[in-house]
C-alpha cells in the first residue's frame, strides 16, 4: 500500500490524557499536512511541512497540540490535556512541492475524548 | 498578510438550484489554485486544479473559472444534488500554501 496512512484509526480518552497520532505520508513526498473535522462543522487546516520544516500553523491550533515531522518523513500529532471539544477526525495529507501539489489525503484518525 | 478569502461561508439550497461560490486570493505571487470537496467523515476529494488565467475546468455538474490577474475563482455547481451538501476548500499554492476556510454547502431535497 503506497497511500497516506494514520495510525490509530480510532481513539478513545478520557479528557484530561495526552493522546498521539501519527501520519505516514505517500514516501516521496515532502510536504505533510495535518486537518481536523468535528461533528458539525467544516474542515479546518491545522499545519503544515515542508521536509522536517513546520511552514504554516493555524491560530486556531491551541498551545495543547504540537506537531513533529522530526526527519521529514512520519508525522506527529500530540494533544495534551485533552477536552471534549477535541473530539473530531484528524487528517492528514501529503503533496510533492513541485508540480501541482495535489493533496492526497489519509483515511483519519477519529478521536473520542469522553 | 496573504489571505485566500472564500464567500459565502456557508449556503443552503433547494435541490435543484445552481449555485456558485468564490476564492478571492492575492494575484501575486501565484502558481496553482486547488478546489477541494469535503464531505463529512470522508476524507476529502481534489476537484480541479487550475494555473492559468482564463482556465474553465468542469466535472460533471461541477466546474471553476480561474482569473489570477484580479484574484478570483468560481466554482459553479448547476442543478444541486442533496450529495453535493459538503465543505468546498480553496488552496492556493504559490511561494507556500494558503489555505481557505471553506464554503459549506447544504443542499435540501
Amino acid at each position: 500500500d503506497t497511500g497516506v496512512s494514520q495510525n490509530p484509526r480510532h481513539k478513545i480518552t478520557k479528557r484530561g490524557q495526552n493522546v498521539t497520532f501519527r501520519c505516514d505520508p505517500i514516501s516521496e513526498h515532502n510536504r505533510l499536512y495535518w486537518y481536523r473535522q468535528t461533528l458539525g462543522q467544516g474542515p479546518e487546516f491545522l499545519t503544515y511541512f515542508q521536509n522536517e520544516a513546520q511552514l504554516e500553523k493555524s491560530r486556531l491550533l491551541s498551545d495543547r497540540f504540537s506537531a513533529e515531522r522530526p526527519k521529514g518523513s512520519f508525522s506527529t500529532l500530540e494533544i495534551q490535556r485533552t477536552e471534549q471539544g477535541d473530539s473530531a477526525m484528524y487528517l492528514c495529507a501529503s503533496s510533492l512541492v513541485q508540480g501541482h501539489n495535489e493533496q492526497f489525503f489519509g483515511p483519519g484518525t477519529r478521536l473520542t475524548v469522553l | 498578510i496573504l489571505n485566500v478569502e472564500q464567500s459565502p461561508q456557508s449556503l443552503h439550497v433547494q435541490e435543484g438550484d445552481s449555485t456558485n461560490f468564490t476564492c478571492s486570493f492575492p494575484s501575486s505571487n501565484f502558481y496553482a489554485l486547488h478546489w477541494y470537496r469535503w464531505e463529512t467523515a470522508k476524507s476529502p476529494e481534489a476537484l480541479f486544479v487550475m494555473t492559468l488565467n482564463g482556465d474553465e475546468k468542469k466535472k460533471g455538474r461541477i466546474s471553476a473559472t480561474l482569473n489570477t490577474k484580479e484574484g478570483y475563482s468560481y466554482l459553479y455547481i448547476k442543478g444541486s444534488q442533496p450529495e453535493d451538501s459538503a465543505t468546498y476548500l480553496c488552496v492556493l499554492s504559490g511561494d507556500k500554501l494558503i489555505f481557505g476556510t471553506g464554503t459549506r454547502l447544504q443542499v435540501f431535497p
